[in-house]
């Protein structure tokens, strides 16, 4: 169980375009999901905790306006890369927490954007 | 200031050996650890963990130590198995909050 499901798994686009990756919790709900970024060969740095119904918490740097998040559902949350640059290229990868006692977080597969 | 730490990029094993990963971290208020394996790729997949309570926790072949005191953490595996190889991942988080920080990995390869 406990299942997190993102699509899609690799994306390339033009500078300037913007990007949407979904994540999904596929067999529980996810009041809290969270987004986090991964360079090569670096640590998976949290970018954003996104909350049911309620606006995304953003870690010290990271931009709002550039990376948009919606969490319109208890099982669906959306990062919008907008007006995306060569340098946002990464690896986006989300989890979520399936809400029980000391669950750990569960991870989608995550997602390799590359910008052009 | 990186709170959670891996000092060791790589480590190689033969097959059937120990595979000793580690992982120190600064902040105190950490009260809750776990590892994650991930392949390249792929998310993190959690493996095991450990509440600050306890020193040692143990899942199959996989065991979690905790020395407090030294703010050290370490994942032992035996027998290491090819199929382990892989990035592992140190975790931390304060109980109450889903704010992972992750060390920088290490990745292991189990030579056959």
């Amino acid at each position: 169980g406990a299942v997190v499901s993102q699509h899609p798994s690799w994306v390339i686009c033009k500078s300037g375009t913007s990007v949407k990756i979904e994540c999904r919790s596929l067999d529980f709900q996810a009041t809290t999901m969270f987004w986090y970024r991964q360079f090569p060969k670096q640590s998976l740095m949290l970018m954003a905790t996104s909350n049911e119904g309620s606006k995304a918490t953003y870690e010290q740097g990271v931009e709002k306006d550039k990376f948009l998040i919606n969490h319109a559902s208890l099982t669906l949350s959306t990062l919008t890369v907008t007006s995306a640059h060569p340098e946002d290229s990464s690896f986006y990868i989300c989890s979520a927490y399936p809400g029980q006692g000391d669950s750990p977080l569960h991870f989608g597969n995550g997602t390799r954007l590359t910008v052009t | 200031d990186q709170q959670v730490k891996q000092n060791s990029p790589s480590l190689s094993v033969q097959e059937g050996r120990i595979s000793i990963l580690n992982c120190d971290y600064t902040n105190s208020m950490f009260d809750y650890f776990l590892w994650y394996k991930k392949y390249p790729a792929e998310g993190p997949t959690f493996l095991i963990s450990i509440s600050s309570i306890k020193d040692k926790n143990e899942d199959g072949r996989f065991t979690v130590f905790l020395n407090k005191s030294a703010k050290h953490l370490s994942l032992h595996i035996v027998p290491s198995q090819p199929g382990d190889s892989a990035v592992y991942f140190c975790a931390a988080i304060t109980s109450g909050t889903y704010k992972y920080i992750f060390g920088t990995g290490t990745r292991l390869k189990v030579l056959a």
